[in-house]
């Protein structure tokens, strides 16, 4: 199992759309998520497919016939920057995390 | 509740030393797990534990050990430190049907 994140750096202007993109491989059906981790903080779940909800703004569709769980909100806020982190469990418990996207949102 | 504590916050070795990194978590969850963080390359799991007495090795498992005799506590031993290991550790606990881990706020580990 492989989770990609094309971008280590994405920076948007405030109230600008944002999209982190991941994509994954996995041969089952896979749990997805998003983690975020704001500067000094731990890290924290912010969504997961399953659910289908909106945090904070945000929210990702899982796309199976392009293996991608991309993240998205239309209106960036600053308090929105962070690195991100997309994540998938597949028949075992443990998590295999992309290699992560530092968000900046500029005013 | 305090979560998932991890000690200490940061740590300077000498290459060669050996220390242990505590981690311990207060909500009675069976699965644990370490990970470490590296610019460029996310997080990878070093080993892992579903239950007291059970544990496994992950993607990067070489030059650390594990064990797991109560469920609250996971520590992760480094037998040898090499500059290599330079990096910020961090624990996950989460109960066995649950989806989502918690996080400890990680050790920020420099080898020199």
């Amino acid at each position: 199992q492989r989770v990609t994140q094309p971008e280590k750096l994405l920076s948007v202007f405030k109230g600008a759309p944002v999209e982190l993109k991941c994509n994954y491989s996995y041969s089952g059906s896979p749990e997805l998520f998003w983690y975020v981790q704001y500067s000094r903080q731990r890290l924290q779940l912010l969504l997961r497919h399953i659910s289908r909800e909106s945090i904070k703004g945000f929210t990702a569709d899982l796309n199976k016939g392009e293996t991608s769980f991309h993240l998205k909100k239309p209106f960036a806020q600053e308090e929105d920057s962070a690195m991100y982190y997309c994540a998938l469990r597949g028949s075992a418990r443990q998590l295999t995390f992309g290699s992560g996207t530092q968000l900046t949102v500029l005013p | 509740n305090a979560g998932v504590t991890q000690t200490p916050k940061f740590q300077v070795l000498k290459t060669g030393q050996s220390m242990t990194l505590q981690c311990a978590q207060d909500m009675n969850h069976e699965y644990m797990s370490w990970y470490r963080q590296d610019p460029g390359m996310g997080l990878r799991l070093i080993h892992y534990s579903v239950g007291a007495g059970i544990t496994d090795q992950g993607e990067v498992p070489n030059g650390y050990n594990v064990s797991r005799s109560t469920t609250e506590d996971f520590p992760l031993r480094l037998l040898s430190a090499a500059p290599s290991q330079t990096s910020v550790y961090f624990c996950a606990s989460s109960y066995s049907g649950q989806p989502s881990y918690t996080f400890g706020s990680g050790t920020r580990l420099t080898v020199v």
